[in-house]
């Protein structure tokens, strides 16, 4: 089945940049996904990359597409002690998404 | 902007009870998904609905059953609760028409979740 893999944690200081990884298995996905978690609350998405694109940028974060790898990377311009959470990478079609485990992110001064 | 509405958003109940979590989806969006996640978990997929008919299943238990009514809210059925069933509970909608931007990705938006306690 579909499965979606990602490294567990991740430390940064304020103000370097973060890369988040997913590797994922379901080459059918059209779109792939970034959610960020703080803590006891929803998922919120950050933002997604079609297929087809090998990079999308959207303010301070910049999506990476490898398709032939199927790998993809979430990458956090100048991160701030407020990008602290969980972020979690999904691939999937429209009945549903399939979510990695989640990779925390602590910035620290 | 509305969100997604889950309701209760704690639930505490014995072993063998039963619960029964509802979800409010966005107006207009006529899709909605069912997630456990539970302690340092990712959100598990249980069940998605779409214009009121089951159209996915994932690893929902058979204790558990859900339904999406003719207003497109949803609710979740457990029944003979067990301890592994506590867990957040999340609900997300969708617009199977077009993305949120219009763009056609699938983008689920979360409701706050629903913390189930089985004691």
């Amino acid at each position: 089945g579909e499965d979606v893999e990602q490294s567990l944690f991740l430390s940064v200081r304020e103000g370097d940049s973060s890369v988040i990884n997913c590797t994922y298995t379901d080459s059918s996905s059209t779109y792939l996904y970034w959610y960020k978690q703080e803590p006891g609350a929803g998922l919120q998405l950050l933002t997604y990359i079609f297929s087809n694109m090998d990079m999308k940028q959207d303010q301070r974060l910049t999506v990476l597409l490898n398709k032939k790898d199927k790998h993809l990377s979430l990458r956090i311009a100048d991160t701030q002690t407020g990008d602290s959470a969980i972020y979690f990478c999904a691939s999937g079609g429209y009945n549903k998404l399939i979510f990695g485990a989640g990779t925390r992110l602590a910035v620290h001064p | 902007a509305a969100g997604v509405i889950q309701s209760p958003r704690h639930l505490i109940k014995e072993k063998r009870e039963t619960a029964t979590l509802k979800c409010y989806p966005i107006p207009r969006h006529d899709t909605v998904y069912w997630y456990q996640q539970g302690p340092g978990q990712d959100p598990q997929f249980l069940i998605s609905f779409y214009e009121k008919m089951q159209s996915d299943k994932g690893s929902i238990p058979d204790r558990f059953s859900a339904q999406q009514f003719s207003d497109y809210h949803s609710e979740l059925n457990m029944s003979s609760l067990e301890l592994g069933d506590s867990a957040l509970y999340f609900c997300a909608s969708s617009s199977y028409e077009s993305g949120q931007d219009y763009s056609g990705a699938n983008v689920l938006t979360f409701g706050a979740g629903s913390r189930l306690t089985v004691l």
